[in-house]
């Protein structure tokens, strides 16, 4: 079956330039994440949407980041006014969500954002 | 804030071998531990998780074992094949007051398998 997707797989933006990044989850996954990781490091958490709940947003690392989800289905996290320490890959990741299984994730293969 | 670490950073084994790769871990409220697997170019790949109950969980070729006393945590991959060249991640995982929070990565171990 379809896996998690990202899009765009690639995306080159100028210093100061807002981005979007969308990530399409696998059906029924009630679960959603969105992680940084730069290049040779580990994943940095960034937000966490559980179905209707409220967010966990204790990862974005400053107010240019944010994140929105359509119901259980698509996210977009957006980056305001883009700086060179953007520049990273940032992974999309569903689970079935609640208690269940909850390191089970799946991820999508990533955005590599490039600031110049 | 607390976070989840790895003791060796690149791992050689030769094709047949046994490879362990080890992580440590700081938060003691940790109850659930997973292991991911990265190929390059693409996303982590769940391999095996384990909760803070038991201390020892087997899969197909490989083991967990947690070690609770110590904070530390390992992942056994048995008669490695070059296949399993990859970045491996453990991650930690805590229950928050609306359910599960997302994971805390550790910086990842490099195995290289040598034919």
């Amino acid at each position: 079956g379809a896996g998690v997707s990202q899009s765009p797989s690639n995306k080159v933006t100028e210093k100061g330039k807002d981005v979007e990044l969308r990530c399409d989850p696998i059906s029924g996954h009630t679960a959603l994440y969105w992680y940084r990781q730069r290049l040779g490091q580990g994943l940095e958490f960034l937000i966490y949407f559980q179905g209707n709940s409220a967010p966990d947003k204790s990862g974005l690392p400053s107010d240019r980041f944010s994140a929105e989800r359509t119901g259980e289905s698509v996210s977009t996290l957006t980056i305001q006014r883009t700086q060179q320490e953007d520049s990273a890959v940032y992974l999309c990741a569903s689970s079935p969500g609640g208690d269940r299984t909850p390191g089970e994730q799946y991820f999508g293969p990533g955005t590599r954002l490039t600031v110049t | 804030g607390e976070s989840v670490g790895l003791h060796l950073p690149t791992l050689s084994v030769q094709e047949g071998d046994n490879s362990i790769i080890n992580c440590a871990y700081s938060n003691s409220a940790s109850d659930y531990f997973i292991w991911y697997k990265q190929e390059s170019g693409k996303g982590p790949q769940f391999i095996i998780d384990i909760r803070s109950n038991m201390d020892k969980r087997q899969g197909q070729r490989v083991t967990v074992l947690l070690n609770k006393t110590v904070k530390h945590l390992s992942l056994q991959i048995a008669a490695t094949q070059p296949g399993d060249s990859a970045v491996y991640f453990c991650a930690e995982n805590i229950a928050g007051p609306t359910g599960r929070r997302a994971l805390t990565f550790g910086s990842g171990t490099r195995l290289q398998v040598q034919p």
